[in-house]
């Protein structure tokens, strides 16, 4: 068990639906990362962010966003959701922002099947 | 830009025996970390090792090593004494500067006992 919580563990949902997602970092680590593995694209970053505020951006759609609150516990919506978004949606936390000198410990993963 | 390539989408040994998994990469920066992941059928990505680009030994996590060659960007994964609970998809991730890791497309280990 890593210490990070994601929620639900599986989603169903139909095409042009919206979701949340939701992430509880370990406790006491202020960056949270998200990551979308698919079938065709793998594993790739969306978004990072650090103690309330966006620190990086990967390959992130614009129907999707995120965010990161006072308690550090982070939601990924997403929206207009198309079958492609199908895909396994994985949270992860960090101690600070030092890139690699840090490890970045992944939670179970959100399922999403778009219908 | 960054890239990681695995060029073995699968391989197999014989339990107790030695794999080594291989991995490739690019970047332009000389400070940066690569990590390896396992990723079991449960899902949960879990990390093997880590090694950071200015350290010439190689690290080791108890029956994981790996083989860091810099000078041609190669990093594999040995496994020795390979255990039925070692099979699992591996990725090969890359740090460099910013925060997101960067994943190649995966090895699928698979132990036969």
């Amino acid at each position: 068990d890593s210490g990070v919580t994601q929620t639900p563990k599986h989603l169903i949902t139909a095409t042009g639906q919206r979701v949340t997602l939701r992430c509880s970092p370990r406790s006491g680590d202020l960056s949270v990362y998200w990551y979308q593995q698919s079938l065709d694209q793998g594993l790739q970053f969306l978004i990072q962010y650090y103690n309330g505020e966006e620190r990086a951006k990967g390959n992130i759609l614009e129907r999707f966003s995120a965010q990161q609150f006072p308690d550090l516990h982070s939601e990924l919506n997403l929206s207009s959701l198309e079958l492609g978004d199908s895909a396994l949606y994985f949270c992860a936390s960090s101690v600070g922002q030092r890139g690699g000198r840090e490890t970045q410990y992944f939670g179970p993963g959100t399922r999403l099947l778009v219908l | 830009a960054q890239t990681v390539t695995q060029s073995q989408p699968e391989m197999s040994v014989q339990e107790a025996e030695t794999v080594t998994l291989s991995c490739t990469y690019d970047t332009s920066e000389s400070d940066y970390y690569l990590f390896w992941y396992k990723q079991p059928p449960s899902r949960q990505m879990i990390l093997v090792i880590r090694q950071e680009a200015y350290k010439q030994q190689n690290a080791t996590e108890n029956r994981f090593s790996v083989n860091f060659q810099k000078a041609a960007k190669s990093f594999s994964l040995k496994i020795s004494d390979s255990q039925l609970g070692d099979a699992a998809m591996y990725f090969c991730a890359l740090i460099q500067g910013a925060q997101k890791l960067v994943f190649g497309q995966g090895t699928r280990l698979t132990i036969n006992p």
